[in-house]
């Protein structure tokens, strides 16, 4: 069993849209949990990082978390082109590794 | 302030050739990681060094690849001899603190023949 799982998509979305993104983990010791957003040729960048359970909201983004389901979410509200990328959901153990999914690709159509 | 930079950005070689890849973290980031992400997998950890000194090199596959970090300064990691399963992109991402963001480079893609 992967300790991250994410829908790979691809996601196709008008632009304006709600967007849901969502990712599953395993372990239950797992307290920090991240988003980051990749564009084409791009290395992956920080977008949100909530600890623990709750809400965390920044602009149009907001990550949730429910550790009662291992589940983890980000919201993108009125979405724009710009924000076709790959998202990806991530975790870090005891040791300060990241342990990611695999990535959602998102596409949001003018 | 300039990010994390990779080089190369791409590299072909054939099954049995040597390949070294860099990585200049950002300037006062002791914390320097090496992930990759092979074709239609997650990005998985290799190592973590802390400024010189290997930190965590449980990620690495297997002892075909070193890594090094020279002064705890910039990073290479060197395949040898490359596989086709090698072949994927290697991201760089360095920290300030292990507790810190970790800030990616725009990675290197490899592909083995």
């Amino acid at each position: 069993q992967k300790e991250v799982e994410q829908d790979p998509g691809p996601l196709s979305v008008p632009e304006g849209a709600i967007v849901s993104l969502n990712c599953t983990y395993s372990n239950s010791a797992f307290q920090y949990f991240m988003w980051y957003r990749q564009y084409s040729r791009k290395g992956p960048e920080l977008l949100m990082y909530t600890y623990s359970s709750g809400n965390k909201e920044d602009g149009r983004f907001t990550a949730q978390v429910d550790k009662s389901s291992k589940y983890i979410s980000l919201f993108i509200r009125d979405s724009q082109p710009s924000d076709s990328a790959t998202y990806l959901c991530a975790t870090r153990d005891s040791s300060y590794k990241l342990i990611f999914g695999s990535g959602t690709r998102l596409l949001v159509r003018p | 302030e300039a990010g994390v930079t990779q080089f190369p950005s791409h590299s072909v070689i054939e099954k049995g050739q040597t390949v070294t890849l860099r990585c200049d973290p950002i300037s006062g980031h002791d914390n320097l990681y090496w992930y990759r992400r092979v074709m239609g997998k997650e990005i998985k950890f290799l190592l973590h060094f802390v400024k010189e000194s290997k930190q965590d090199e449980s990620g690495m596959p297997n002892n075909r690849f070193l890594a090094e970090r020279t002064g705890g300064t910039y990073s290479t990691l060197k395949v040898q001899p490359a596989e086709l399963e090698d072949s994927g992109v290697y991201f760089c991402a360095s920290a300030t603190g292990a507790q810190e963001t970790q800030y990616f480079g725009p990675g290197t893609r490899l592909l083995v023949l």
